[in-house]
């Protein structure tokens, strides 16, 4: 089963402009973490941000997390071409065993 | 090698058949995981090693589907009697096992006819 649902499914923008993604989850969660996949490729760790954190930055790269709506958002800025990929959120489940449970996934296209 | 090396990178099979696929983690993690991506879906979990202990086993979606690491490093997910649901890509992560990010493999396209 997925836990994550990420918002929107698919997401088409200009070279230069910030993408946005949000992610609800549905359990308590020790981490929630965020993946980019590229066309036939393996995913590809972004960012971790854990449950007592509220933000975290990582390059071009901003991720919030609000544990009592069960959210995340996860916001690219300066978009760029090679940005294009399908993005997953993952997270793991507090007093679960150390698996990560995926959303869906959210396809961005960046157009040059 | 320097990341998670996945083999066969594809894998056509006859329904009925049995199929076996290598994940190869990278030296020293802890954690191995298996998980199934079906076309347009995000990878869904299906079985958990640390070191040679199988932990967590609960996404295999039948007793057709197997899964080892017997010496705590390689790892096989084998299939028996393929069916045509079993396509699928079938991604490796590995860890070093203190709960943080995993490395994925590229992955195992199998497509059964």
């Amino acid at each position: 089963s997925q836990q994550g649902e990420e918002d929107p499914q698919a997401l088409s923008i200009q070279e230069g402009e910030n993408a946005t993604m949000n992610c609800s989850y549905k359990t308590s969660i020790n981490n929630l973490q965020w993946y980019r996949q590229n066309s036939g490729r393996g995913l590809v760790h972004l960012i971790l941000i854990r449950s007592n954190e509220r933000e975290k930055h990582s390059g071009r790269l901003r991720v919030t997390l609000d544990t009592s709506k069960k959210s995340s958002s996860l916001l690219i800025t300066a978009s760029r071409a090679a940005d294009t990929a399908s993005y997953f959120c993952a997270t793991e489940t507090q007093g679960g065993s150390e698996k990560l449970v995926f959303g869906k996934g959210m396809k961005l296209t960046v157009n040059p | 090698g320097a990341g998670v090396s996945q083999s066969p990178r594809y894998k056509v099979a006859k329904r009925g058949q049995d199929v076996a696929l290598r994940c190869d983690p990278i030296s020293g993690h802890v954690s191995l995981f298996w998980y199934q991506q079906a076309l347009g879906q995000g990878p869904e979990f299906l079985t958990y090693f640390q070191n040679e202990a199988q932990l967590d086993k609960s996404g295999l979606p039948s007793d057709r589907f197997f899964a080892e690491r017997p010496e705590g490093s390689v790892s096989t997910l084998k299939i028996q009697r393929t069916q045509q649901e079993d396509s699928a890509v079938y991604l490796c992560a590995s860890s070093p096992g203190q709960r943080g990010k995993l490395f994925f493999g590229s992955g195992t396209q199998l497509s059964v006819l």
